[in-house]
């Protein structure tokens, strides 16, 4: 079993519409989370940093972290052509150098 | 002004050879980091450095080897290169060290280096 899980899409949703993607991990002991995106044939870039259980929003995008059910979510709302790339959930133990764990990535294409 | 740049973005080569990735960071961090891209887009750690001192290594061949040669490089030598190492390897950079409170460990990727063997 791998330590982080996430359906690896691809989604393919209308314009406007609200986006859930998620990711289940199995190391009780992460307590950081963060959601990279990446385009194609680019880098990934930080979206969302969260420390512990609760919800961050930050414009459209929203970070649950749900550490009971070791469950994480990114919530995009009013969804346009631009957020279509491939979202990576990432999650790390502590927060100073240590390994960050990222799942497989999610495709997703905002239709126009 | 790129933060984190890796050279070259492109490499086809020959099963067997040695290649070298530079990377290079100018946003003053004191960790960078190496990461294997495969064809699903599992991005998977390889090596740390913190100040120049290699603080995770991951079980990769010793056909890899990083170099540090300050704080702001970080490069990758590939002995024998073979097909399996075929793949995106991405450079990335943190600031591991700072004032408690502040997140730490938000990693800043470069644009990644295709590699293909052939």
């Amino acid at each position: 079993q791998k330590e982080v899980e996430q359906d690896p899409g691809p989604l393919s949703v209308p314009e406007g519409a609200i986006v859930s993607l998620n990711c289940t991990y199995s190391n009780s002991a992460f307590q950081y989370f963060m959601w990279y995106r990446q385009y194609s044939r680019k880098g990934p870039e930080l979206l969302m940093y969260t420390y512990s259980s609760g919800n961050k929003e930050d414009g459209r995008f929203t970070a649950q972290v749900d550490k009971s059910s070791k469950y994480i979510s990114l919530f995009i709302r009013d969804s346009q052509p631009s957020d279509s790339a491939t979202y990576l959930c990432a999650m790390t133990e502590y927060s100073s150098a240590s390994k960050i764990i990222f799942g497989s990535g999610t495709r997703l294409s905002i239709r126009p | 002004d790129t933060a984190v740049s890796q050279t070259p973005k492109y490499l086809v080569t020959q099963m067997g050879n040695d290649k070298s990735i530079k990377c290079e960071q100018n946003l003053g961090h004191d960790t960078m980091y190496w990461y294997k891209q495969d064809s699903k887009k599992f991005l998977k750690i390889m090596f740390s450095y913190n100040n120049k001192e290699l603080i995770i290594n991951e079980t990769v061949p010793n056909r890899f080897s990083p170099k540090s040669p300050d704080k702001a490089h970080l490069n990758l030598h590939i002995n024998s290169l073979e097909l399996g190492d075929s793949a995106v390897y991405f450079c990335a950079s943190s600031q591991a060290s700072g004032l408690a409170g502040v997140y730490k460990n938000i990693q800043y990727f470069g644009a990644g280096t295709r590699l293909s063997v052939l």
